[in-house]
C-alpha cells in the first residue's frame, strides 16, 4: 500500500535554528498538507499546498513557516528560527481531493 | 464546543466489551474521518462517512453520522488489547482541510 514518508523521524533543534521536514507524498496525490500536534493536544492543520501553491494556511502558519516542494516529490516545511514552542509532531498528509487522506508517520521536533 | 470534540475523553474497558465513543462538530461538512493514533505514533485512517450517508462499517468498527444533530459515534466491537489507542475524529469541509477533535483515549484491558 502506498505510503507518505516523512524525514527525520525525530529531530532535536537549538532554539533559534532553522529546522527543514521532509515528506515524499504519494505519487498520484494532488494536494498535500502538514499539520501538528503538541504532546497532549489536538492535532492542527497548518497549510494546504495544491498545484505549486498554498491553497489555504491557518493562524499559526506565520512568516516562521514556508512550505516547497522542489522537485516533484518532495514536500519540505521550514521552520526559521525555532521557538520552544514549536515542539511537537509534525505530520505530512497528502490526498487525492476530498476524503482520501494518507498521513505519514511524523517528524517529532524538539526544540531545546 | 469547539469543532470536533470527542467524549468521553477516556475510556476504559475489558477486552471483548464494546466501545463507544462520540464525536460533535459544528459546522456543515462533507465528510467525517476517524483515525486511530498509537502513543506517540502516526494517524492511521479508519473510516470515512460522507455527509449523506447514516451509517458505515468496517470489520469491528461501525460509524453513524447525524448531520442534524451534528454529531458522530464509533463503535468498537469485541475490543482487543490491540485497540488500546487514542482515536480522533476529523471533519472536512470545503477546502480539503481537516478539523480534529481533541480524541479519546481508549485502553483495553486483557
Amino acid at each position: 500500500e502506498p505510503e507518505v514518508t516523512q524525514t527525520p523521524s525525530h529531530q532535536v533543534t537549538q532554539m533559534g535554528q532553522e529546522v527543514i521536514l521532509r515528506c515524499v507524498p504519494i505519487s498520484n496525490h494532488l494536494y498535500f498538507y502538514w499539520y501538528r500536534q503538541i504532546l497532549g493536544q489536538k492535532v492542527e492543520f497548518l497549510v494546504s499546498f495544491y498545484n505549486n501553491e498554498i491553497s489555504e494556511k491557518s493562524e499559526i502558519f506565520d512568516d516562521q513557516f514556508s512550505v516547497e516542494r522542489p522537485d516533484g516529490s518532495n514536500f519540505t516545511l521550514k521552520i526559521r528560527s525555532t521557538k520552544l514552542e514549536d515542539s511537537a509532531m509534525y505530520f505530512c498528509a497528502s490526498s487525492v481531493g476530498e476524503g482520501g487522506y494518507t498521513f505519514g508517520s511524523g517528524t517529532r521536533l524538539t526544540v531545546v | 464546543s469547539q469543532q470536533g470534540e470527542e467524549d468521553p475523553q477516556a475510556l476504559s474497558i475489558q477486552e471483548g466489551e464494546n466501545a463507544t465513543m462520540n464525536c460533535s462538530y459544528k459546522t456543515s461538512i462533507n465528510n467525517l474521518q476517524w483515525y486511530r493514533q498509537n502513543s506517540g505514533r502516526g494517524l492511521v485512517h479508519l473510516i470515512l462517512i460522507r455527509s449523506n450517508e447514516r451509517e458505515k462499517h468496517s470489520g469491528r468498527l461501525r460509524v453513524t453520522l447525524d448531520t442534524s444533530k451534528k454529531s458522530s459515534s464509533l463503535l468498537i466491537t469485541a475490543s482487543r488489547a490491540a485497540d488500546t489507542a487514542s482515536y480522533f475524529c476529523a471533519t472536512e469541509a470545503a477546502g480539503n482541510k481537516l478539523t480534529f477533535g481533541g480524541g479519546t483515549r481508549v485502553l483495553v484491558k486483557p
